[in-house]
């Protein structure tokens, strides 16, 4: 059980290209989360999804995109990365019924030049 | 949107000290949670508090939901190295709203 995980841990890019940061639970969890942390900003919400094939805007969303065509897996796309999306993101799941609690994944450092 | 106002930022102790950290809202939630993140690692649950007036422990921790429900308290007796850390509260008013972080109180311990 390796609960989430995150794949890559780090990252460069040069403005304008493009990647996608995937997340994986094997929880079972319904509900899964991408947030963004950035030095004395707190854990801020890109996306979220509340079951397979749904997916609903957080705080930050804009310059991402987000699947989940899969219930294990959850996708964050950066279309044309910007220098001010430089941030260690972070997803968490949770089941979607009973205790709230959220399971976060180790996190992706992203540096965009 | 709603915000939770965490204190202290920052925190200094000598080791052994008890520490005491608070997270208030201007709106109600339902569930509070507390979570450490050490330097580099995804943030770690320690307490979930579901009740108004609750009171949780887990080992040395101490966690409180307010009446009011619109604050929540997180102690740590007898500090150790270990407990460095940022700690984050989060709030959640319902099981269809997203939880809400505050913005975290980055504990150092000095042996």
């Amino acid at each position: 059980n390796a609960g989430v995980t995150q794949t890559p841990k780090f990252r460069v890019l040069k403005t304008g290209q493009s990647m996608t940061l995937l997340c994986a639970q094997d929880m079972n969890h319904e509900y899964m989360y991408w947030y963004r942390q950035d030095p004395g900003m707190g854990l801020r919400l890109i996306h979220y999804s509340v079951g397979e094939g749904t997916t609903a805007k957080g705080e930050v969303p804009d310059g991402y995109n987000v699947s989940r065509l899969k219930k294990q897996n959850f996708l964050l796309g950066l279309e044309s990365a910007a220098p001010s999306q430089t941030s260690v993101y972070f997803c968490a799941s949770r089941l979607g019924t009973g205790p709230y609690e959220q399971y976060f994944g180790p996190g992706t450092r992203l540096t965009v030049t | 949107g709603q915000q939770l106002n965490q204190s202290p930022q920052s925190m200094f102790i000598q080791e052994g000290e008890d520490v005491s950290m608070n997270c208030t809202s201007s709106s109600i939630f339902n569930t509070w949670l507390w979570y450490k993140q050490d330097p580099g690692e995804g943030p770690v649950l320690l307490i979930a508090l579901y009740k108004a007036g609750e009171l949780t422990s887990n080992g040395r921790l101490t966690a409180q939901f307010g009446i009011t429900r619109k604050d929540s308290f997180l102690n740590i007796s007898a500090s150790i190295p270990s407990d460095v850390g940022i700690y984050f509260c989060a709030g959640q008013l319902s099981g269809n709203t997203p939880l809400v972080f505050g913005k975290g109180t980055r504990l150092s311990v000095i042996a």
